[in-house]
Order: structure tokens, then C-alpha cells, then sequence
């Protein structure tokens, strides 16, 4: 799955500070999404894109916002961390008419 | 929302026996079901998926089956190996236009040799 990639890889930052999670995809397809995963809750849906600039959210998207640009680029920040978003995030993405969704490789972030 | 509950959060089989892991879904409008597997460290990879229109598919020796009049859908493992030790994920999505997959809590899958 070379098609998407996230960056950092891993990330310690503190409290307060604000955070950006990169995620790009050569795919070419139209939806993104951000997932957490948290031990007992599986993976919960932050902010999801159906386009450039057609964002919307989640189920946990208090504390988080997202930038769509362009069509490759999913970008999610925390705008001023805690020690609650402590998680490893997922970026996705999903072509019109496909099904299962192609995962990027992951995220580690600790806020400390 | 949609609501997924997963069944059990963590399985031990003896490698050779079957594991069944199973999950129920609250939107009756959800129309694509499919199972991802996490290996430690590693992302999510969809190992196989069904459609309400369909009651069983199988793929080697895993396979799902759904009774879409309970709302519910399992993944069974045959002859399980070492190799299936990982985190299993359900999922569930609406069709065309709500391209969101609610997921499970997971299931920890731990094969003793």
C-alpha cells in the first residue's frame, strides 16, 4: 500500500502545543479519512473528505480540524494537544464506487 | 449513528481449530461488511468483505457469513496457524453516499502452538 503515506511516523509533543498529521495518497481518490485507535474502542472516525475542500466530521472530532487542498494532501491538526489525544492515527482513502479502504501506515503521537 | 458491538474482545484457539468472531450492527441501511486484520504494529488490511445481498463468501480458510435479518456477521477461521495471531476488525458501511465504515472494537486472535 506505497499509495498512501503519513508523516510524522511518530511524534512526542506537550501539552498545549498545536500538531500537524500529514497524510498523502497517489491514488487519486476522492475520500480520506482520520481514524484514532485506542485499545477497547477500535478505530473511531475523527474528520473525513469527499473532496477538495469538503470536509466533515466525525464522531470524535472535538479538539481536531482537517484541510483538504488538494485532492492528495489530508491534513489533520490538533489544535492545542492533550494528554487525552495520546493515540496512534490512521489516514484512509477510498475511490468512487470502491469499497474497502486503503490504510496509510500509521501515526504514533504522545502528548506529554 | 451506527453502532457496531464485536464479540469477544479477545479468542485463544489451539493452532488447527477453527476461531469464529462475531458482529452485530444497529443500521438496517448498511450494505457492505467487511473484516480487516492488524499484526502488531502494522496497518489495518481488509482480508475479506461481503454485501447484504449475499449470506456466505468464502476465501481459502476464512470466510464471513451475514444474517441481515438479525443485523449480525461472523468471520470464521479454519485451520487456524500462527500466522492468524492479530487484532480482527468488523466494519459496516451504508452504500453510495455515505462512504463512512463504522468499526468494531476488535478482537485480540491468539493461536497456542
Amino acid at each position: 500500500d506505497a499509495g498512501i503515506t503519513q508523516s510524522p511516523r511518530h511524534k512526542v509533543t506537550e501539552t498545549g502545543t498545536p500538531v500537524t498529521l500529514r497524510c498523502h495518497q497517489t491514488e487519486n481518490h476522492r475520500y480520506m479519512y482520520w481514524y484514532r485507535q485506542d485499545p477497547g474502542h477500535g478505530l473511531r472516525l475523527i474528520h473525513y473528505s469527499y473532496g477538495v475542500k469538503d470536509t466533515d466530521k466525525g464522531e470524535v472530532s472535538d479538539g481536531y480540524s482537517v484541510s483538504r487542498s488538494k485532492t492528495e494532501d489530508f491534513l489533520l491538526t490538533l489544535e492545542s494537544a492533550t494528554s487525552s489525544q495520546t493515540s496512534v492515527y490512521f489516514c484512509a482513502s477510498l475511490r468512487v464506487g470502491g469499497d474497502g479502504y486503503t490504510f496509510g501506515s500509521g501515526t504514533r503521537l504522545t502528548v506529554v | 449513528g451506527e453502532n457496531v458491538e464485536q464479540h469477544p474482545s479477545t479468542l485463544s484457539v489451539q493452532e488447527g481449530d477453527s476461531a469464529v468472531i462475531k458482529c452485530t450492527y444497529s443500521d438496517s441501511a448498511s450494505n457492505y461488511f467487511p473484516w480487516y486484520k492488524q499484526e502488531l504494529g502494522k496497518r489495518p488490511q481488509l482480508i475479506i468483505d461481503i454485501r447484504s445481498n449475499v449470506g456466505e463468501k468464502k476465501d481459502q480458510r476464512i470466510a464471513v457469513t451475514l444474517n441481515k435479518t438479525a443485523k449480525h456477521f461472523s468471520l470464521h477461521i479454519t485451520e487456524t496457524q500462527p500466522e492468524d495471531s492479530a487484532v480482527y476488525f468488523c466494519a459496516v458501511k451504508r452504500d453510495f453516499g455515505n462512504e463512512k465504515l463504522t468499526f468494531g472494537t476488535g478482537t485480540r486472535l491468539t493461536i497456542i502452538p
